[in-house]
């Protein structure tokens, strides 16, 4: 089945570790995003890439970093330096925009999100 | 500066009713697009609707509406005969084409329908 697969679900972190959250994509899209989701803020952007070995901030970067070394992948670090990390993770993807003339506003997709909880 | 406001934090109906999730937005730019998101409480995202500031036609799908108002800036979602497998989060949102590398969410509508 094509579509977004993050892993795991629940995730349990303790003080000063890292941890990374998968996200896998097979639907053939150039464009990878990650955000977070606190309650009753909506949704904020952490990190994006737009093409492989490329990858730029959001809004909230801080405490955070990202790999893109394949277009099908996009993992995701909470490093120790996050000092409130416990949220919903999102990862999403589209069709890229990047190198295009024409602005498409194409439909952003997203996985089934994870879980952080800081024990 | 882009903002997505959705004023209505929680809305409580009985099955069979027929409920209205609120959208406002703000942007400069000319060239936008506007989604509607559902998300479950199992978490994910859902895909709903994608809109074009180009084209205020009014949208239909089954027991979903849409009605897009350039005029008031607003991009407002009907459920028609509510259903309990209705009861989620709705997100509105929007892409500009001056910052496309995001969506810019509101902070979501929690619709529960008690049957």
């Amino acid at each position: 089945d094509g579509g977004i697969t993050q892993s795991p679900k629940y995730l349990f972190r303790k003080e000063g570790q890292n941890v990374t959250l998968s996200c896998e994509q097979n639907l053939n899209h150039d464009a990878m995003y990650w955000y977070r989701q606190d309650p009753g803020q909506g949704l904020r952007l952490i990190y994006y890439s737009q093409i492989v070995n490329d990858f730029q901030k959001g809004d909230i970067a801080e405490g955070y970093s990202v790999s893109r070394e394949k277009k099908e992948s996009f993992p995701l670090t909470v490093t120790s330096a996050q000092k409130n990390p416990t949220a919903f993770y999102l990862c999403a993807s589209s069709i890229g925009e990047a190198g295009t003339a024409l602005f498409s506003g194409n439909t952003i997709y997203f996985g089934e999100g994870s879980w952080l909880t800081v024990v | 500066a882009q903002k997505v406001t959705q004023a209505q934090t929680e809305i409580s109906v009985v099955e069979k009713e027929d409920v209205t999730l609120d959208c406002v937005y703000e942007t400069r730019d000319t060239t936008y697009y506007l989604f509607w998101y559902k998300q479950p409480p199992s978490g994910e995202l859902v895909f709903l609707i994608r809109r074009n500031s180009f084209d205020e036609q009014n949208e239909i799908s089954g027991r979903y509406s849409w009605n897009f108002q350039k005029s008031t800036s607003s991009f407002n979602f009907t459920i028609t005969a509510s259903q309990v497998v209705d009861s989620a989060v709705y997100f509105c949102a929007l892409r500009v084409r001056y910052n496309t590398d995001k969506l810019i969410f509101g902070t979501g509508t929690r619709l529960q329908v008690f049957p």
